[in-house]
């Protein structure tokens, strides 16, 4: 199994700023996913983010309004830029496990746009 | 295309009922399946999963390749199973797993 560590938890933050949200693995993973769970749905996949290249970004998110570091194999960011309400939603961060297909999720950060 | 279905958004059972949370899957090539549920306040966490065929809380769920299903049943429902329940396929191509729309479960005393 796979700890991870996201922060922050929650954070309230004004129209047109930024978030970046952290997420820290206790063990060496090659694939992080990050995530968008809106209120009462499912979980919208970002991006994968591997160590050492660009990230991969599905359909409708683009790399200047999410972008993502991944310095290492433990730790990545996400950070959601020049915020509106509409933004506002849960953001997850996955790992891979040991087989490769079953996940490990972060707490969660939910962000209120205002 | 890939995809999973959970008909139900909310399912709602009496304490002691069977459950049955149903998921229907599309993909074309070797499906690999998972339940994750969400209990309140806590992180989404692996449930169980089909390769492993194991019960977990009382929980089993089968791989109908015939019908294309991955149905989550417990024969008896207890009040700590109400939670949100997701099925999950795994594409082994890009290690993605495409999420079902989940099921909120509640279980009435």
């Amino acid at each position: 199994s796979a700890v991870i560590s996201q922060k922050p938890s929650r954070d309230i933050c004004q129209r047109g700023t930024s978030l970046t949200i952290q997420c820290q693995v206790d063990s060496q993973v090659t694939m992080m996913f990050w995530y968008r769970q809106q209120p009462g749905q499912s979980l919208t996949l970002i991006a994968t983010a591997n160590q050492g290249s660009e990230a991969t970004y599905e359909s409708g998110f683009v790399i200047d309004k999410f972008p993502i570091s991944r310095p290492n194999l433990t730790f990545s960011t996400l950070t959601v830029s020049n915020l509106s309400p509409e933004d506002s939603s849960i953001y997850l961060c996955s790992v891979e496990g040991s087989s490769g297909t079953e996940a490990f999720f972060g707490q969660g950060t939910r962000l209120t746009v205002v | 295309a890939q995809r999973v279905t959970q008909p139900e958004k909310l399912l709602s059972v009496f304490k002691g009922a069977p459950v049955e949370l149903k998921c229907n899957y599309s993909y074309s090539g070797s499906p690999e399946l998972f339940w994750y549920v969400q209990y309140s306040r806590q992180r989404l966490q692996l449930l169980l999963r089909h390769i492993s065929r194991e019960s977990i809380k009382g929980f089993t769920a089968d791989l109908n390749k015939g019908e294309t299903s991955f149905h989550l049943k417990k024969p008896f429902a207890q009040e700590e199973d109400s939670a949100m329940y997701y099925c999950a396929l795994s594409v082994r191509s890009n290690y993605q797993l495409i999420w079902g729309a989940g099921t909120k479960l509640i279980i009435k005393p």
